[in-house]
């Protein structure tokens, strides 16, 4: 059972559009939401976070928006850069004291120049 | 932000031998976290690791198949045993960082022939 899912496995967009990236889950006592981006041959670098308390967080040319009672959030880039080429997970957590993290199945992200 | 190296990065097994696999934080921990990333897959969390106490292994995962060691704050391994083909893909350690944020090491290719 996918509790976070990323139905988009690619995503190819022009340098300097945006690009949004999707992710739905199931559980609702999920209350910490995360994302990462991975370059092959790398580790996941953590990107920006959103609480359950928010329905937007701004990093940058990073937003991530959360739709609570459509179990969805996105991951907004503007404006996309070559160099954001990557996969991106989403990843959820549910705040307990295990500090365990379920992710989604990545998405990967192409930006043409 | 924590520095989590990893070794080896990448290694070639036969079957039916066992790979270890080590992590080093630059800063304790209290957890710290061995995922895997089988091909076109998520990360899926295989144990977590609390040092003086036995790992906590997610449901499919068992300490006979992957055996954890974490002797102090800043270390853990992750043997992969008796391998076959199936356990080719990336084991990834992580420790938390500030709230729910996690580090990852850059990863350990396996392949398994």
């Amino acid at each position: 059972d996918q509790q976070v899912k990323q139905n988009s496995p690619s995503l190819s967009v022009q340098e300097g559009r945006i690009s949004i990236l999707n992710c739905d889950y199931t559980n609702s006592m999920f209350d910490y939401f995360l994302w990462y981006k991975k370059y092959p041959a790398e580790g996941p670098t953590f990107l920006i976070s959103i609480s359950s308390i928010k329905d937007k967080n701004e990093d940058g040319r990073f937003t991530v928006f959360l739709n609570k009672s459509a179990k969805h959030l996105s991951l907004h880039i503007v404006p996309s850069q070559p160099g954001d080429s990557a996969v991106y997970f989403c990843a959820a957590s549910d705040g307990g004291a295990t500090n365990k993290l379920i992710f989604g199945t990545g998405t990967l992200l192409a930006v043409q120049p | 932000s924590a520095v989590i190296s990893q070794k080896p990065s990448r290694d070639i097994c036969q079957r039916g031998t066992s790979l270890t696999i080590q992590c080093q934080v630059d800063s304790q921990v209290t957890m710290m976290f061995w995922y895997r990333q089988q091909p076109g897959q998520s990360l899926t969390l295989i144990a977590t690791a609390n040092q003086g106490s036995e790992a906590t292994y997610e449901s499919g995962f068992v300490i006979d198949k992957f055996p954890i060691s974490r002797p102090n704050l800043t270390f853990s391994t992750l043997t992969v045993s008796n391998m076959s083909p199936e356990d080719s893909s990336i084991y990834l350690c992580s420790a938390p960082a500030q709230g729910t944020e996690a580090f990852f090491g850059q990863g350990t290719r396996l392949t398994v022939v």
